[in-house]
């Protein structure tokens, strides 16, 4: 029974380059997180999703940043013309939805920008 | 606006001692409560939840945790702690199913340090 997969779990860009990270929810699992998680600082939310849905933006930045989770496959983080300050782990978690359901993490994607 | 507070940004603990991590929730009603581990270079694993009933609840790993409403806390214990529970500790929170909102909100976590 799988649980949440990340990948790649290493991520390097240039500068001005995109990052595209992936992430497929556990087996049963319809809701998705991202988060991420800055060098000193805490977990911070980005973007929630469903199934071709987004459904609470209010972490994502208004730039440069996009989130999709498609009928198919996994849910994209997408970082367009990265910037130093975009370097850090970026966690997904998925769950079913209900509050009450807690969400469960996948090992994340640590990303570098050089 | 909800926030978490963890007062605690780093604590050293013998092996064998007991352990209390602390959180405090700012929220004007009570929230979904959790606890989560990470690892070094891993993700964060749930410990336990609270979301009514017995406010004493057990997750895994020997951990507990006790809610108490009139101090807004949700603080986390371990009787005896093992070297391997060296690691960081965060609590979280998601707001009362009625408000909508579905987004974890973190404290800043507390690094536990296990001396031998």
């Amino acid at each position: 029974n799988a649980g949440v997969m990340q990948n790649p779990r290493h991520l390097v860009r240039r500068r001005g380059q995109e990052a595209r990270l992936r992430c497929s929810p556990m087996k049963g699992h319809s809701h998705v997180y991202w988060y991420r998680q800055l060098p000193e600082e805490g977990l911070k939310f980005m973007v929630y999703l469903q199934k071709e849905n987004i459904i609470d933006e209010s972490g994502m930045p208004k730039e440069r940043f996009s989130a999709e989770f498609p009928k198919e496959g996994p849910s994209i983080l997408r970082i367009q013309q990265v910037v130093r300050g975009d370097s850090a782990a970026y966690f997904c978690a998925s769950s079913e939805g209900h509050p009450n359901q807690p969400q469960h993490f996948g090992d994340g994607t640590r990303l570098s920008i050089l | 606006a909800q926030s978490v507070t963890q007062p605690d940004i780093h604590i050293t603990v013998s092996e064998g001692a007991s352990l209390e991590l602390r959180c405090n929730y700012s929220y004007g009603a009570t929230p979904y409560l959790f606890w989560y581990v990470q690892s070094p270079g891993q993700g964060l694993q749930l410990l336990l939840k609270y979301f009514s009933g017995d406010t004493l609840v057990q997750g895994i790993k020997g951990f507990e945790a006790e809610f108490k409403r009139s101090q807004s806390s949700f603080n986390l214990r371990k009787p005896s702690v093992h070297w391997s529970d060296a690691a960081e500790y965060f609590c979280a929170v998601v707001p009362p199913m009625d408000t909508g909102r579905r987004a974890l909100t973190f404290g800043s976590g507390t690094r536990l340090q296990v001396q031998p």
